[in-house]
């Protein structure tokens, strides 16, 4: 049974500079999430895809952050220009969306750990 | 907007003892709750899940009823283990949204 995936699970960055991420979802799930967690906190949602389309973002999603999911598998998160502030772990998560209503289980990854230094 | 308040941790009990962790919620509609439970060195995964009023969620023993009238989802189990030691979230989902609400989480410990 192959999970949900991230990479790198660490990533050591300094301010300024740009970072992607990497998450594979389980193969058949049409829907994708991205979510960060910060210490202490619980996650928050940063963005979601159903196929290729990205559906809905939060305003926590700034100008200096982009997804994709350009073939409708894997996804991308890139973060410009970092800032000290983006330090957190984010978490990838997929579901196979089958209704309107959403209550299918979303499955999370193991996280990117990002630091900025 | 959506919100979950979690019980403050850290809990600490000792093992075959009885668990609460308190959850409340602030939704408009009618969301369907969950609970996440987040192993040590592990990612986060479905414990149990509620998607309508008086619905009760169970899995391993816990379990935890969805009540509308109090906005209220408490997990609750009978005899906990060393092995539940873990972190706990709390989480809704309205309708019409594909976010998950997380509360804070709660860290729960189990001693021998």
């Amino acid at each position: 049974d192959t999970g949900v995936s991230q990479n790198p699970r660490h990533k050591i960055t300094k301010r300024g500079q740009n970072v992607t991420f990497r998450c594979d979802p389980i193969s058949e799930h049409n829907r994708l999430y991205w979510y960060r967690q910060t210490l202490g906190q619980g996650p928050e949602f940063l963005t979601y895809f159903q196929n290729e389309a990205q559906l809905e973002k939060s305003r926590l999603l700034s100008d200096r952050f982009s997804a994709e999911r350009p073939k409708g598998s894997f996804s991308t998160l890139e973060i410009q220009r970092t800032e000290q502030g983006d330090s957190a772990m984010y978490l990838c998560a997929s579901s196979l969306g089958t209704g309107v209503r959403s209550t299918d289980t979303q499955y999370f990854g193991p996280g990117t750990r990002l630091t900025v230094l | 907007g959506d919100s979950v308040t979690q019980m403050e941790g850290p809990v600490t009990l000792s093992e075959e003892a009885f668990l609460t962790i308190n959850c409340t919620y602030t939704a408009t509609g009618y969301p369907s709750l969950f609970w996440y439970v987040q192993y040590p060195g592990e990612g986060l995964q479905l414990l149990l899940k509620a998607t309508k009023a008086d619905d009760k969620g169970s899995n391993k023993g816990f379990e935890a009823t969805y009540r509308k009238e109090t906005t209220s989802f408490h997990l609750e189990k009978g005899s906990v283990q060393v092995s539940d030691s873990a972190v706990y979230f709390c989480a809704l989902i309205q309708g019409g949204s594909e976010k998950l609400v997380f509360g804070k989480g709660t860290k729960l410990t189990v001693n021998p």
